[in-house]
This record gives structure tokens, C-alpha cells and sequence, in this order.
């Protein structure tokens, strides 16, 4: 089946360091979207992106599609004490035959260190 | 409205029990899903509703029952569940069932089957 590779799986930084996570396939992608996830709650749509090349910011956040369609790299910068959480990446295949499926990667765990 | 609810927030039940969860939204969106989530790991689709018709059925056992009483409404009854089914159960719902678009979560309701 389709698989989604994100990385890194947890890291531990600083308060006030900027953060970079990334997802990558094997195969290209149509869509990417970004989702953040705080304990006890569901997840919220940080960034959607739906063309090559595109880059996104909402905040501190920046997220970019990938020139290849093959990855998409989420970065916050100047990280504060609520941006920890679990970031999901997602997206929807080209070769998928259902508009109305997306796959998740397994997520990467912020802690910010006081 | 730009949410996607969900009641109970948490539910307890045996394994005898017969209960319902419950989502709601008012966004005019078509397409409505059931996730399942365990601990640390990302959502896994087990339904989706397109036009208020079930469209994918994930391979779920038959414990589970999904209802879609009207466009804003998506239920899913639960009967003689097993220990490993205590989760978190997310709703989320889409704009339009024929394009990908943007996935929006409820908060999920924490089910615990003891």
C-alpha cells in the first residue's frame, strides 16, 4: 500500500529554535496537508498545499510542496511552549483511485525544553 | 460554523453495551468520515459517507455500524465492542466527495470498553 515516511519521529529543542520536519513517498503526490495534534484532541488543519513548487506560510509556520510532488517539508520558526504536539503529515496519492482518501504519515512528536 | 462537534467527549462502556457516538457539521460539507485513532500512532479511516451515502467501508467488523441521518449528521453505533476497540473515534468532514480538498476533525470522543 501507499506509504508516507516522516520524519524526524520526535525531537527535543529550545524554546525559541526554529523546527523542520519533512514527509516523503515513493510516489507522487496531489496534495499535502499539514495537521497538528494536542493531547485529548483531534487534529487541526495547519496547511494545504495543491501544486509543485508551492510554498505556505500561516504564521510562524511555512510548509512547501515538493518540486519532485515526492515530499513536502513543514518549518516553524521561533518555537514557543504551544507548539507542542504531535504534526501529521498527509496527503492524497496521484495514483489513488478515491478523491475522498488521504494517508497519514506516523507523525512527529515536538517537545520544547524549558 | 466552522466546526466539526462530536458527543460524547468520553464514554465508558462493557462489552455488552450498545451505545452511539455522535458528530455534527454545519459547513455544508459532502463528505463525512469515521477515523480511529490509538495511542501515538496516526488516524486510521474506517468509513466514509459522500452524499450522505456510505462510500468506503475500511474493512471494519460489523461491531461497528455507521448511520448518515442527513447532510450534517453522521453517527456511529456501537454493539459488543472488545477490550482493543477503546480508541479515540474521529469525525471529520470535507467540503465535495469528487475533488481532494481539506479534511476538517472534530475533537473525537475518548471510548473506553472495558
Amino acid at each position: 500500500g501507499q506509504q508516507l515516511n516522516q520524519s524526524p519521529q520526535s525531537m527535543f529543542i529550545q524554546e525559541g529554535e526554529d523546527v523542520s520536519m519533512n514527509c516523503t513517498s515513493s510516489s507522487i503526490f496531489n496534495t499535502w496537508l499539514w495537521y497538528k495534534q494536542e493531547p485529548g484532541e483531534g487534529p487541526v488543519l495547519l496547511i494545504a498545499l495543491y501544486k509543485a513548487g508551492e510554498l505556505t506560510s500561516n504564521g510562524r509556520l511555512t510548509a512547501q510542496f515538493g518540486i519532485t510532488r515526492k515530499d513536502s517539508f513543514l518549518n516553524i520558526s521561533a518555537s514557543i511552549p504551544s507548539d507542542v504536539g504531535i504534526y501529521f503529515c498527509a496527503g492524497h496519492p496521484k495514483n489513488m483511485n478515491r478523491d475522498d482518501k488521504i494517508i497519514f504519515g506516523k507523525g512527529t512528536r515536538l517537545h520544547i525544553l524549558p | 460554523d466552522t466546526e466539526v462537534t462530536q458527543t460524547p467527549k468520553h464514554l465508558v462502556m462493557g462489552m455488552t453495551n450498545k451505545k452511539s457516538l455522535k458528530c455534527e457539521q454545519h459547513m455544508g460539507h459532502r463528505a463525512m468520515y469515521w477515523y480511529k485513532q490509538k495511542a501515538k500512532k496516526p488516524p486510521e479511516l474506517m468509513f466514509v459517507y459522500s452524499y450522505e451515502k456510505l462510500s468506503i467501508n475500511e474493512s471494519v467488523p460489523s461491531r461497528f455500524s455507521p448511520e448518515c441521518p442527513n447532510s450534517s449528521l453522521l453517527n456511529l453505533h456501537l454493539h459488543a465492542l472488545q477490550p482493543e476497540d477503546s480508541a479515540l473515534y474521529l469525525c471529520a468532514s470535507s467540503q465535495e466527495p469528487d475533488r481532494v480538498n481539506e479534511q476538517f476533525f472534530g475533537p473525537g470522543t475518548r471510548l473506553t470498553v472495558l
